[in-house]
């Protein structure tokens, strides 16, 4: 498989539920990123993982929870999410992590439900 | 003020046509400018990556950027179906914690 690849595709889940989605990248870069799109509203970057840090946005709620195992692997744990969460949530991947400007290269998202 | 700005459309034209799509930004210390192309249920994909002012060619698609006016273009020459789509302007670089700032998105369709 080549380039970024997310797994599911969709989800859907209730408030109580508790769920993973996954990320892949098979590019070789060292630096990975969950954005959250939302209708009619601008990217929200969540959380990024590199080699030198871990950046997260401070308005990122603490029922999203992310686990990055290896510079390949990025997973993103869900639990009691709220309605507002629904939203297609994008894993993306970049060369030189968030301090090298290297364009972001994207997968195809996870589309979430909340019930 | 919002860090980029980006008419939402939509944007409908001939097959044909040059299209233009235009961000203003805010942030005088970007240096790096991007646009992306994203399909219906499908994630954003790359198109022009430019660093600073000027332009860049490929194919039938030309970035520019005028810094001065904080203002970038994506102009699509000959625009197809296939090139119907939401473009995503984004930029970085300078103050800014090289954190990517994205447009809303504009959506294109090129009606055959």
């Amino acid at each position: 498989e080549t380039g970024v690849t997310q797994t599911p595709r969709h989800l859907v889940m209730g408030m109580t539920n508790k769920k993973s989605l996954k990320c892949e990248q098979h590019l070789g870069h060292n630096a990975m990123y969950w954005y959250k799109q939302s209708a009619k509203k601008p990217l929200e970057l969540m959380f990024v993982y590199s080699l030198e840090e871990r950046v997260e946005n401070n308005s990122v709620p603490s029922r999203f929870s992310p686990e990055c195992p290896n510079s390949s692997h990025l997973f993103l744990h869900l639990h009691t999410l709220q309605p507002e969460d629904s939203a297609l949530y994008l894993c993306a991947s970049s060369q030189g992590g968030p301090r090298g400007n290297q364009p972001q290269h994207f997968g195809d998202g996870t589309r979430l439900s909340i019930l | 003020q919002k860090e980029v700005e980006q008419d939402p459309g939509p944007l409908s034209v001939p097959e044909g046509a040059i299209v233009s799509l235009n961000c203003t930004y805010s942030n005088s210390a970007f240096q790096y400018f991007m646009w992306y192309r994203q399909y219906s249920r499908k994630g954003p994909e790359l198109l022009m990556y430019t660093y600073s002012s000027g332009n860049k060619e490929d194919g039938r698609f030309t970035a520019q950027v005028d810094k001065s006016s904080k203002y970038i273009s994506l102009f699509i020459r000959d625009s197809q179906p296939s090139d119907s789509a939401t473009y995503l302007c984004a930029m970085s670089g300078g103050n800014t914690g090289n954190q990517f700032y994205f447009g809303t998105g504009t959506s294109l369709t090129v009606i055959p």
